[in-house]
C-alpha cells in the first residue's frame, strides 16, 4: 500500500486565489511527520512546512498552511494569494518514528500552475 | 553562508563506468540523506547516515556505494551495477527538528 497518496497529478489556479493540495497517508505509528516541499523546474527540493503528529495546531508558514485531519489521515497544503511564482511541481513526505532514522517517504506529486 | 553543495549539477558516463557524486554541508548537521528521482516521480531513499563512519542502506540502495569520513562529506558513487543509473539525484541533511534540507542535485546520464 501506498504509504503517501497525492490523487492530484495537476492542479490549475488563477494568481491571487487560494488552492488546496490534497494528501493522505498510512501508517500505523502513532509518532510522525508530515512534510510538504516545493520542486521547481530547477529541480531542487525548498522546503515548505512541517506538522507533527503530536501536534495541536495546524502548521502555518507565511502563505503556506498544512489542514492536518489525523482521523482522516489527510494533511493537505493550503496556498493563500497564489503567485506566479508558486508554479512548480508540490512533493508531499512522512517521517515515520521509531527506527526510521529520519528516512522521508514522498508521495507522487502535484504539478501546480498558476495563470495570470 | 550555510548550505548543501551538490556537484557537479550535470555529469555524464558512459555505461561500465563507476561515478562518484559530491555532497558538501556545512550546517554540522549529523544525518545526511541520498534520494534518487525519476521523471515524473517522488523521490526514494538510496543511503543514509546518521553519524561519521556509519551509514545504512535505504530503498534502493544496489549499485551504489557510499562513505561518511567526514561530517560535512557524504559521497555517493554509482556503480556498474546499477542497472538503470540516469536519473537526478539529491542529497539531504537534517536538523535536530527533522526537518530536510536538499542541495540543489545533480543529474547524471549515462549513455
Amino acid at each position: 500500500a501506498q504509504k503517501i497518496t497525492q490523487t492530484q497529478p495537476g492542479m490549475f489556479v488563477q494568481e491571487k486565489e487560494a488552492v488546496t493540495l490534497d494528501c493522505t497517508y498510512d501508517t500505523s505509528d502513532p509518532s510522525y511527520g508530515l512534510f510538504w516541499y516545493k520542486q521547481p523546474s530547477s529541480g531542487e527540493m525548498i522546503f515548505l512546512i512541517y506538522q507533527g503528529s503530536y501536534d495541536q495546531q495546524n502548521a502555518t508558514e507565511g502563505r503556506y498552511s498544512l489542514n492536518f485531519q489525523k482521523a482522516r489521515k489527510s494533511a493537505n497544503l493550503v496556498i493563500s494569494a497564489s503567485q506566479l511564482g508558486d508554479s512548480a511541481m508540490y512533493f508531499c513526505a512522512m517521517r515515520e518514528g521509531g527506527t526510521s532514522y529520519g528516512k522521508l517517504t514522498f508521495g507522487q506529486g502535484t504539478i501546480l500552475t498558476v495563470h495570470p | 553562508d550555510g548550505g548543501i553543495t551538490q556537484s557537479p549539477k550535470y555529469l555524464f558516463r558512459k555505461e561500465g563506468q563507476n561515478v562518484t557524486l559530491s555532497c558538501e554541508q556545512n550546517l554540522n548537521h549529523d544525518a545526511m540523506y541520498w534520494y534518487r528521482q525519476d521523471p515524473g516521480q517522488g523521490l526514494r531513499l538510496i543511503y543514509y547516515s546518521q553519524i561519521v563512519n556509519d551509514f545504512q542502506k535505504g530503498d534502493i540502495a544496489e549499485g551504489y556505494s557510499v562513505s561518511r569520513e567526514k561530517k560535512e562529506s557524504f559521497p555517493l558513487t554509482v556503480t556498474s551495477a546499477q542497472k538503470n543509473p540516469t536519473a537526478f539525484y539529491l542529497c539531504a541533511s537534517r536538523t535536530g527538528k527533522n526537518e530536510q534540507y536538499f542541495g540543489p542535485g545533480t543529474r547524471l546520464t549515462v549513455t
